[in-house]
């Protein structure tokens, strides 16, 4: 099983500050299939990225990923007060699916 | 626009099985590019991916390793949803539960509401 380990855990910035947010594979996540999910209190994550790089429907352009292999991040440009959740990282690549711990950003 | 609208009790005694349901709209359970998938949270296991269940010409079910023994994933043509049955359950199966799509693309697109199932006497 394919372990996924983010960083940091909690990151604390202000609005329009750049965020960045890693997540490392214990191995090699095939095909790059990697995806980030945000979370908000009291709702269901929702799917920002995938492919490691590919923005999902509706998701604004401050947010990128990028990476391979093992090492991925995501980027937030320049946060909105909305952008304040939990990110998780998957990988879909291999069976079991695996998700991040989680990585917190919140206001400073 | 997929919907998913998860059912079921939220509180199951020791020992027993924990059964929610996931009713689709706009998709189909036995769609052949889609999977369906149950996913769980809790603030000891994070995001707990469980299983699946698919279509390819015939039913196919993937489980996770920790719950293969006691869990099974169901899908209901009649009804266009999917369950999931959770036998022999203890206090640490205690989680908000989540339906969920992976559609063409690959990720976890669609999410049902989540459930608070809570495992207690």
């Amino acid at each position: 099983e394919i372990v996924l380990t983010q960083s940091p855990g909690t990151l604390s910035l202000s609005p329009g500050e750049r965020a960045t947010l890693s997540c490392r594979a214990s191995q090699s996540v095939n095909g790059n299939y990697l995806a980030w999910y945000q979370q908000k209190p009291g709702q269901a994550p929702r799917l920002l990225m995938y492919g490691a790089s590919s923005r999902a429907t509706g998701i604004p352009d401050r947010f990128s990923g990028s990476g391979s292999g093992t090492d991925f991040t995501l980027t937030i440009s320049r946060l909105e007060p909305e952008d304040f959740a939990v990110y998780y990282c998957q990988q879909y690549g291999s069976t079991p699916r695996t998700f991040g711990q989680g990585t917190k950003v919140e206001i400073k | 626009q997929v919907q998913l609208q998860q059912s079921g009790p939220g509180l199951v005694k020791p020992w027993q099985t924990l059964s929610l349901t996931c009713a689709i709209s706009g998709d189909s359970v036995s769609s052949d590019s889609a999977t369906w998938n149950w996913i769980r949270q809790s603030p000891s296991r994070g995001l707990e991916w469980l299983g699946r269940t698919y279509y390819r010409s015939k039913w196919y079910n993937d489980y996770t390793t920790s719950v293969k023994s006691r869990i099974t994933i169901t899908p209901d043509t009649s009804k266009n949803q999917f369950s999931l049955q959770l036998n022999s359950v203890t206090p640490e199966d205690t989680a908000i539960y989540y339906c969920a799509r992976r559609g063409a693309t690959g990720p976890l697109d669609y999410w049902g509401q989540g459930a608070l199932v809570t495992v207690s006497s």
